[in-house]
């Protein structure tokens, strides 16, 4: 079945600094990965998503990339803040006989530090 | 905002007792999936409900079950509770024919003594 290795597992930087995760898949047919933030106790929000025929995908200061190739996809967050402190998932769709499921990666927590 | 609901938010229950999670699903959507979030990790596929059928299942046993309802609004069931059921169990409503995108509700922590 479909595998999804997230890396790295804890990440921190500094305020303004760049954060990237990395993701890889194992399913060739996977043709949408969405990008999830959760905060402590709270419900994982989707915050940017890209679909298989697109190889990037820019929402202000948040990106996607896709390598399909390869399959990887990453996603970039530039001048962070202490509010994208958080942890991160991403995931990858495989099919099923109607839809698709998502496959979760095991998460990045990102701190922020101010 | 989502519109995805869930209740209840905590429930405490001892190892042997069954359990009824419910999910409303945002207006407009008809799927309902299922997942069971451990502390640390990322969230795991248990089935996927579609216009009242199961559409697929994950690597969860027959313990668990579910239904959907009607107007979509969905209920996972969970019986001869184990410790290890102990989690944060989350429902994601999509509208298959357009998209794939799910969209969370806040989830029902469960925890089994």
């Amino acid at each position: 079945g479909e595998n999804v290795e997230q890396h790295p597992s804890t990440l921190s930087v500094q305020e303004g600094d760049s954060a990237v995760i990395k993701c890889t898949y194992s399913d060739s047919a996977s043709n949408y990965f969405p990008w999830y933030k959760q905060e402590l106790g709270k419900r994982p929000q989707l915050i940017i998503d890209i679909r298989s025929n697109v190889g990037e995908k820019k929402d202000q200061r948040i990106a996607v990339t896709l390598n399909k190739t390869a399959k990887h996809f990453s996603l970039h967050i530039t001048e962070t803040q202490p509010e994208d402190s958080a942890v991160y998932f991403c995931a990858a769709t495989t099919g099923m006989e109607y839809g698709n499921k998502l496959v979760f990666g095991a998460g990045t927590i990102l701190r922020v530090k101010s | 905002e989502t519109g995805v609901t869930q209740s209840p938010t905590h429930l405490i229950k001892t190892r042997g007792q069954q359990v009824t999670l419910r999910c409303s699903s945002q207006s407009g959507h008809n799927t309902v999936s299922w997942y069971q979030q451990a502390l640390g990790q990322g969230p795991q596929f248990i089935f996927q409900y579609y216009r009242e059928e199961e559409n697929g299942r994950g690597n969860f046993p027959p313990r668990f079950s579910g239904l959907q309802f009607p107007n979509y609004s969905s209920e996972l069931n969970v019986n001869a509770l184990e410790l290890d059921d102990s989690a944060l169990y989350l429902c994601a409503s999509s509208w298959l024919a357009l998209s794939d995108t799910q969209y969370f509700g806040p989830g029902t922590r469960l925890t089994v003594l």
